[in-house]
């Protein structure tokens, strides 16, 4: 398998405009979360999935991020209106659960977002 | 407000020698935490984990201690090597889903 795939890898935009990060979590896993990482928060959890349900977005800072799940296969955080305060890298992690305590979430390579 | 914390934003040991990263929590709810390493440009990946029921884990060169009553875990990583260079991340969560991450440490392992 490939992998957690996060694209685009980079992203430079401007204050104000709209921001689309994707997330394609390993086939089979049942679980999706989406995490921010800061300098000074470090990794937050923001909103995870289950079986493509939102089951916990109390860590979404603001109105402004939306999370989806339209399928298995697809995830989508998006950030509208940006803002500067909003430059993070972000990550999407996958899970398939066994209920084994060795279950273990695996991260895409993240995406390295700035709000100029 | 943090409810992991790690106090050390950075860790240089020389290689060969004992590794302690430390890791201080605040909820006592908390019955399961993770040691996640990440490297830079990539996202970080799963080295160790222990429930509550224990108070160590070992998995080769790396051993997990958790002291409930102090709310506190710690990495020791023995022996160090260069390719351990890396951030370290501690975690805990109370449901096994909602996990609440550490600000990380930088490991320089020197030659």
């Amino acid at each position: 398998d490939a992998g957690v795939i996060q694209s685009p890898r980079h992203e430079v935009t401007e204050m104000g405009q709209e921001v689309t990060l994707r997330c394609k979590p390993i086939s089979g896993h049942d679980y999706l979360f989406w995490y921010r990482q800061t300098m000074m928060r470090g990794l937050e959890l923001l909103i995870y999935f289950n079986n493509n349900v939102p089951i916990d977005d109390s860590g979404m800072p603001e109105d402004r991020f939306s999370a989806k799940m339209p399928n298995a296969s697809f995830s989508t955080l998006k950030i509208q209106p940006s803002e500067p305060r909003d430059s993070a890298v972000y990550f999407c992690a996958s899970r398939w659960t066994s209920g084994a305590s060795t279950d273990t979430q695996y991260f895409g390579p993240g995406t390295r977002l700035t709000v100029l | 407000d943090q409810q992991v914390k790690q106090n050390s934003p950075s860790l240089s040991v020389q290689e060969g020698r004992i590794s302690i990263l430390n890791c201080d929590y605040t909820n006592s709810m908390f019955d399961y935490f993770l040691w996640y390493k990440k490297y830079p440009a990539e996202g970080p990946t799963f080295l160790i984990s222990i429930s509550s029921i224990k108070d160590k884990n070992e998995d080769g060169r790396f051993t997990v201690f958790l002291n409930k009553s102090a709310k506190h875990l710690s990495l020791h990583i023995v022996p160090s090597q260069p390719g351990d260079s890396a951030v370290y991340f501690c975690a805990a969560s109370a449901n096994f889903n909602k996990f609440y991450f550490g600000s990380g440490t930088k490991l320089n392992v020197k030659p």
